[in-house]
């Protein structure tokens, strides 16, 4: 089975652009997540989906970020406009109702100069 | 609120040499705890888990035990090797989908 998709795998971009990352999560999973790695912050998460509906988006830093999930089988991560500080390693995980464990992606690393 | 701590990095040992990884929670009730592994340039995988009390998480040589009394999820190895070399990362997970995490420990297994 393939796992948790992202896309692209490295992005690099200038100030003031947009940005959208790409998920595809494991096919029959109710849950996607979103978390932002950096080293100073560590990992957090940014918002959760379930079946489609965002329940939790405490975590998103503020509104220049956006999160969609129109299926079952994809979700977009938007930042615009884009800054420095949002230099980071964005991961994608999924996970099955009544299960605990999530399924992380290979992650997406976003600089922005 | 609910929070992982787990004992700063980076970790440098020669293989063969013991391992452990302290890891302590706190938590409002009784979560279920974790630890994943990040090789470099990849996601986190999950390496063991346990989801109550004493219960023992164990897998490729680790183990960890879900201690109650001490809130404690220590992760050990007796022989570490080089491919061992990742970031590892306590969690834990209570009642809603949110898994919150430790801050990481760099290891690295010198040959």
């Amino acid at each position: 089975d393939a796992g948790v998709i992202q896309s692209p795998r490295h992005e690099v971009t200038e100030m003031g652009q947009e940005v959208t990352l790409r998920c595809k999560p494991i096919s029959g999973h109710d849950y996607l997540f979103w978390y932002r790695q950096t080293m100073m912050r560590g990992l957090e998460l940014l918002i959760y989906f379930n079946n489609n509906v965002p329940i939790d988006d405490s975590g998103m830093p503020e509104d220049r970020f956006s999160a969609k999930m129109p299926n079952a089988s994809f979700s977009t991560l938007k930042i615009q406009p884009s800054e420095p500080r949002d230099s980071a390693v964005y991961f994608c995980a999924s996970s099955l109702q009544g299960e605990d464990t999530q399924y992380f992606g290979p992650g997406t690393r976003l600089t922005v100069l | 609120g609910n929070s992982v701590t787990q004992m700063e990095g980076p970790v440098t040992l020669s293989e063969e040499a013991f391992l452990t990884i302290n890891c302590t929670y706190t938590a409002t009730g009784y979560p279920s705890l974790f630890w994943y592994v990040q090789y470099p340039g990849e996601g986190l995988q999950l390496l063991l888990k346990a989801t109550k009390a004493d219960d023992k998480g164990s897998n490729k040589g680790f183990e960890a035990t879900y201690r109650k009394e001490t809130t404690s999820f220590h992760l050990e190895k007796g022989s570490v090797q080089v491919s061992d070399s990742a970031v590892y990362f306590c969690a834990l997970i209570l009642g809603a989908q949110k898994l919150v995490f430790g801050q990481g420990t760099r290891l690295t297994i010198n040959p």
